[in-house]
Order: structure tokens, then sequence, then C-alpha cells
């Protein structure tokens, strides 16, 4: 079965400060897919990235990166001079490759980013 | 906003009532997902449909239904509603069956 750890609970920094959010996951597949999404205090579910299991490049996007290794199962996500509008819960989630793509999430890590 | 629209947005309701959600998925969408997020469970798969057929069920109780109409919309029924089943409901919608899932902005149902 698959399985999406985030050891984070919460993490709070000041503002300008680099932070790292952690996810590990679980599969018994050779081909799947990790998602990051945000959940800001509005609710809503914005998605953010995508990654199949066969694309291991590292991925930049603004103040934005992800760090997926597969060795050590691991899809983690850097936010670079964090800001206040940052602050948010931040979910991994899987997808397992067996024709339909349904999301296994983890519990999340809230973000508090402080002026 | 992610073009996926969920109705109503709130719901306050009593034990062993049934309520219906639903969710009108991104203009040629043809996935549509249900997942409920709990502070207990987090956020858990409830079902899948695709294109009118279900495709794949999750952790769904057996008093929960859902269908996927010739438009496309969807609607997530809760029936003999539990205490327990308060939570924020998700549809999200993608374009085929391996994409990226775009969310709507959630129904909060409060059985009291």
């Amino acid at each position: 079965a698959q399985k999406v750890t985030q050891a984070q609970t919460e993490i709070s920094v000041v503002e300008k400060e680099d932070v790292t959010l952690d996810c590990v996951y679980e599969t018994r597949d050779t081909t799947y897919y990790l998602f990051w999404y945000k959940q800001p205090p509005s609710g809503e579910l914005v998605f953010l990235i995508r990654r199949n299991s066969f694309d291991e490049q590292n991925e930049i996007s603004g103040r934005y990166s992800w760090n997926f290794q597969k060795s050590t199962s691991s899809f983690n996500f850097t936010i670079t001079a964090s800001q206040v509008v940052d602050s948010a819960v931040y979910f991994c989630a899987l997808s397992e490759d067996q024709g339909y793509s349904t999301l296994t999430f983890g519990k999340g890590t809230m973000l508090l980013v402080s002026p | 906003d992610s073009g996926v629209t969920q109705t109503p947005k709130h719901l306050i309701t009593a034990t062993g009532q049934r309520v219906t959600l639903r969710c009108s998925p991104r203009s040629g969408d043809l996935s549509v997902y249900w997942y409920q997020q709990s502070l207990d469970q987090g956020l858990q798969f409830l079902i899948h449909y695709y294109n009118g057929e279900e495709r794949a069920k999750g952790n769904i109780l057996e008093r929960f239904s859902a269908q996927q109409f010739p438009d496309l919309h969807s609607e997530l029924n809760l029936s003999s509603l539990e205490l327990g089943d308060s939570a924020l409901y998700f549809c999200a919608s993608s374009a085929g069956t391996r994409d990226e899932q775009f969310f709507g902005p959630g129904t909060r149902l409060t059985v009291l």
C-alpha cells in the first residue's frame, strides 16, 4: 500500500528565511507520480507541482524548488526567502500508475511565516 | 480560481439527515474525484468518476454514494449523517485519469 509521511507538523520561520518541507513516500510501484499542494487559510487546495518517478531532475520555479531522490524515497520542497503569503498548510501526495490517479496525501505541514 | 465549482459552500444539518453536494468540473475535464478532509483522518480519497463511470473507490462509507451525470457534473450523496461526518468535502477534476487534479473550494459540512 502507498503511504506519504510528512514528519514536520508545523514550522515557524521569520520572513526571508529559507525553509524546507520534507516528504517521504512508500510505494511498491515503479511508476508513480508525486505532487505538492498548498492550502492557504482560505481553505482551497492549490496545485503546485507534479513529477513522475522517471524524472529525478530537480526543479526550480521562482522561489520554489523541489528535490526528488528515489534512493531515499523523498520529494522535498524548499521555499527560498519566505514571505508572509507563503503561510499555509502544504501537502505532499502520491499517485500510483494504476490507470487512474487517485491521490494519497500526507498529513500536511503547517508553515507559519512571521514578519 | 481553479475552475472547479462546488455548491453549497457551507451546509449545517442534523444527525440522521441526508445531503447532496454538487461539483462542476473544469471545462473539458472528464474526471471527477471526491475527497474528505477531517482533523483526525486528514485528506482522504473517496471516489473517482471518469466520463460518467465509476473508476475507483477509496475509503467511502456505504452511507455515501456519488454519480457523474452526462453533462459531467457530479453529486456526492451523504445519508444517515453522523457527527463524525462533519468535514470539508473537496471535489477535484482532471482532464483524463492520470493528470494533475484541480480542486474546488470545498463544501464544509457540519452535522449537529
